[in-house]
């Protein structure tokens, strides 16, 4: 079954850290993955995407995922954190003829000053 | 331009009651969808509808029916709610069609309670 999934329900890191988010994915094929972040109380906002080409993809607000077919990996990572960088985080991922997306269960980061 | 709005943002309920939840968009899109939103669960996908006048069932149907009233508009109907049915609610759009890349809009949640 298509399945993605964030094996850290929470993480903390301090204010100008780096970051780093996991995402592993179980498709047949290779999936169209993306990466939401969601601030309280807010819908999800679209940071990046993949569908093929280059496996390193940048985002807004300084994000990059790197997509690693070998690790079944699609994690997200930021060199420096700040505190408005504090949410949940999504990933989520599709198969190139579904018509669904499958979330993972989400990341919240929480930044220490 | 608003994007995706949903009405309400909040709402109580009591078991059996029922209630439509409102969802538009002003992006012109083909595509809508409805999910739930729990804890440790991420997102599930309730319904869907590719374009105007087609809907299909998500992941968790169960409970819930949805009608397609026209390009902009999309609602989500408990018709006998129950416990198991509180959770927060979103609406989302997307511009090419369900099989696309194009990545979905999200409104901004309905928090249902149902007691």
């Amino acid at each position: 079954a298509q399945s993605v999934t964030q094996p850290d329900i929470h993480i903390t890191v301090s204010e100008g850290a780096s970051l780093e988010l996991r995402c592993n994915y179980s498709y047949g094929a290779t999936p169209y993955l993306f990466w939401y972040v969601q601030s309280p109380g807010q819908g999800l906002q679209l940071l990046l995407k993949y569908f093929s080409g280059d496996t390193l993809v940048q985002g807004i607000k300084g994000f990059e995922a790197e997509f690693k077919r070998s690790q079944s990996s699609f994690n997200l990572r930021k060199p420096s954190v700040h505190w408005s960088d504090a949410a949940e985080y999504f990933c989520a991922g599709r198969n190139n003829a579904g018509n669904m997306l499958t979330f993972g269960g989400g990341t919240r980061l929480m930044v220490k000053p | 331009n608003a994007g995706v709005t949903q009405t309400p943002k909040f709402q109580v309920l009591k078991t059996g009651q029922s209630m439509t939840l409102q969802c538009a968009q002003d992006m012109n899109h083909n595509s809508m969808y409805w999910y739930r939103q729990d804890p440790g669960m991420g997102l599930r996908l309730i319904y869907y509808s590719a374009s105007e006048g087609t809907t299909d069932k998500g992941e968790v149907p169960n409970g819930y029916n949805v009608s397609r009233l026209n390009k902009r508009e999309f609602s989500l109907r408990l018709e006998s709610a129950a416990p198991s049915q509180t959770s927060v609610y979103f609406c989302a759009s997307s511009g090419l069609g369900v099989a696309s890349y194009n990545e979905q809009f999200f409104g901004p949640g309905t928090r249902l309670t149902v007691l």
